[in-house]
């Protein structure tokens, strides 16, 4: 069964502690890892796509990387408005959601 | 603007009243789907749509129906809600099945059934 785990749960850091945010995958036929920034009460927003294992990509204070068996993303530096749920979504057939991290960046 | 506007942003209803959520996109996008999101269980799809007419379930359709009579509308349709249908909804939209490109979410729908 396709499975996708995010950890930890919940992580709290100092402003300018750097970071890294887990997602491990299970799925044959992966099409794509996507990261999705999500604030309370708001839709997703899209932050990366990775399309095959060695791919990184950044985007300001994150980076995100793609292995054959999990992905990170990588905080660095980070800011009280990187406050945040982070999604990790494996595409095959559909978008298959992990439940999430919860970050909190305290000044 | 892009964009997937969601309607109602928050609803409250009663038990077996029947009520749909409305979506909408403005970028011609064929796929498109719902998902409903629930503490500690994550996002999970309701059902999806590749195309115009072609509508299929995702891992939790029971109590749920769409359709998809127009490339830029896929209404959630729920017949007689339950309590445990209340939940945080979202639409999503993309290119063919996410064409490697992410889906656009739209700003949610709150719904409490009672």
């Amino acid at each position: 069964e396709d499975q996708v785990t995010q950890s930890p749960e919940a992580l709290r850091l100092q402003e300018g502690e750097s970071s890294s945010l887990n997602c491990s995958y299970t799925v044959s036929g992966l099409r794509g890892l996507f990261w999705y920034r999500q604030d309370p009460g708001k839709g997703p927003e899209f932050l990366f796509t990775l399309y095959s294992a060695g791919e990184e990509k950044e985007k300001e204070r994150l980076k995100a990387t793609l292995t054959k068996k999990e992905s990170f993303l990588h905080i660095t530096a980070p800011k009280p408005e990187d406050s945040a749920t982070y999604l990790c979504a494996v595409l095959k057939y559909a978008l298959n959601f992990g439940k999430g991290t919860s970050l909190l960046v305290t000044p | 603007e892009a964009q997937v506007t969601q309607n109602p942003r928050y609803l409250i209803t009663v038990t077996g009243k029947k009520l749909t959520v409305t979506c909408s996109q403005n970028m011609n996008h064929e796929y498109m789907s719902w998902y409903r999101q629930d503490p500690g269980l994550g996002l999970r799809q309701i059902y999806y749509s590749m195309n115009v007419e072609v509508t299929d379930k995702g891992d939790v359709p029971e109590g749920y129906k769409v359709s998809r009579k127009e490339k830029r509308n896929f209404p959630l349709i729920l017949e007689s809600p339950s309590p445990n249908q209340t939940s945080l909804y979202f639409c999503a939209s993309s290119l063919v099945r996410g064409r490697l490109e992410g889906y656009t979410f739209g700003s949610g729908t709150r719904l409490t059934v009672v």
